[in-house]
């Protein structure tokens, strides 16, 4: 059965450290796999990794795909209290339905 | 531009009463997707459809049904309200094969069946 696993499912850091976030899937027939955030509201769209090795970032976050090992991770540098939420990491099935993990809850102290 | 439009956003159901949540694109969106958020659960999707007048079960779809007459617009009912569709439900819209571009989200609707 097709599945996405996150971990950890909560994480409380300090403003300024550097956070690793896990993702694993097992998805047949992959095309991608995606990561949003998501605050108060709804989830808004981070990346999308379709090739294996390749980093994608955008100011202090960036993902990387390991296609061979099922595995993606979400590195935040220098947090900020800001980057309190949710993350989550989601890939399309076979018949191209979503699935979501359950969710990493980022807390940051000021 | 609206993007994605889910109403209403908060509602409060007894339970065995039918409702409807509103979902409107304007980006003509062939893909959309209606999740339902409980705590600790993540997003688990219930319906889905991939273009107008087609649709198909997701992985919760008991006490649900949809329908997509137009392109635009994919409503969710609940038929008898129970107790266990107390959540949080997000509409969701993508350009095509919805692993190649994504999801846009509605700002979702905070559903309490009493």
């Amino acid at each position: 059965e097709d599945k996405v696993v996150q971990s950890p499912l909560s994480l409380v850091v300090h403003e300024g450290d550097t956070v690793t976030l896990n993702c694993s899937y097992e998805v047949t027939n992959f095309r991608s796999l995606l990561w949003y955030k998501q605050e108060k509201k709804a989830p808004t769209f981070l990346f999308m990794l379709t090739s294996s090795g390749i980093e994608k970032k955008s100011g202090r976050l960036s993902s990387i795909l390991d296609k061979k090992e099922l595995f993606s991770i979400l590195n935040i540098t220098a947090t900020q209290t800001g980057d309190s939420a949710i993350y989550l990491c989601a890939g399309p099935r076979r018949d191209d339905k979503i699935i979501f993990g359950k969710g990493t809850r980022l807390h940051i102290l000021p | 531009n609206a993007g994605v439009t889910q109403t209403p956003k908060f509602q409060v159901l007894k339970t065995g009463q039918s409702m409807t949540l509103q979902c409107a694109q304007d980006m003509n969106h062939e893909y959309m997707s209606w999740y339902r958020q409980d705590p600790g659960m993540g997003l688990r999707l219930i319906h889905y459809s991939v273009g107008a007048g087609i649709t198909d079960q997701g992985e919760v779809p008991n006490g649900y049904n949809v329908s997509r007459s137009t392109t635009e617009d994919f409503p969710l009912r609940l038929l008898s309200a129970a107790p266990s569709q107390t959540s949080v439900y997000f509409c969701a819209s993508s350009y095509s094969i919805a692993g190649l571009y994504g999801y846009t989200f509605g700002s979702g609707t905070r559903l309490t069946v009493v």
